[in-house]
């Protein structure tokens, strides 16, 4: 079983619509949780941490639910600018780096 | 703009060459990082550096030397690549090894290409 396991998507949503992406991670142990964003051809970009409360930031809304092992990202009202791949990303233990899912692409459509 | 820079941008270069690829940053960050990523796939991690010591070598290729001048510095030197080794390379900075709350900073890689 991979450590980080995603949605395999793609996802092709309209403009304004609410997409959601899901993540597994197989480690209880994992101490820290990211969704990041990678544009064709450039480097992963830090999106938001995930917290165990949950967090929002603007449209992006993240949750972890350590109980599960399973973390989300709702994406609402997207924009065209919203469309690249998703990466979760997990820090399996203090001692490990971060381990990457295999990413979700989403394309908005006008 | 980045702040983990990456020089060159773009790389061609024969597979009996020898060339480096650099990474620089100047957030204080004591941990930096060489992935390789293939299109279409996640990042894969090559190298581990923390406090300019090598702490971690992901089993990658002895023609892949990293090597880190200084705490704001990593280099990776290529030698005698193949084909398959084709691939963006990023290098990528955090705090330190264990403490990453933030995540990681990565550069904008070198699109490396082995003819």
């Amino acid at each position: 079983r991979k450590e980080v396991e995603q949605d395999p998507g793609p996802f092709n949503v309209p403009e304004g619509a609410t997409v959601a992406f899901n993540c597994t991670y197989s480690n209880s142990a994992s101490q820290s949780f990211f969704w990041y964003r990678q544009d064709c051809r450039k480097e992963p970009k830090l999106l938001m941490s995930v917290y165990s409360s949950g967090n929002e930031d603007g449209r992006f809304t993240a949750q972890l639910n350590r109980a599960s092992q399973y973390i989300s990202l709702l994406i609402r009202d997207s924009k065209l600018s919203d469309s690249a791949t998703y990466l979760c990303v997990v820090k399996p233990g203090s001692a490990r780096q971060l381990t990457f899912g295999s990413g979700t692409q989403l394309t908005v459509l006008p | 703009d980045t702040e983990v820079t990456q020089t060159p941008k773009h790389l061609v270069m024969g597979m009996t060459n020898k060339k480096s690829l650099k990474c620089e940053q100047h957030m204080g960050h004591r941990a930096m990082y060489w992935y390789k990523q293939k299109a279409k796939k996640p990042p894969e991690l090559m190298f581990v550096y923390s406090y300019e010591k090598l702490s971690i070598n992901e089993s990658v290729p002895s023609r892949f030397s990293p090597e880190c001048p200084n705490s704001s510095l990593l280099n990776l030197h290529l030698h005698a690549l193949q084909p398959e080794d084709s691939a963006l390379y990023l290098c990528a900075s955090s705090q330190s090894e264990r403490e990453d709350s933030y995540g990681y900073t990565f550069g904008s890689g070198t699109r490396l290409t082995v003819v």
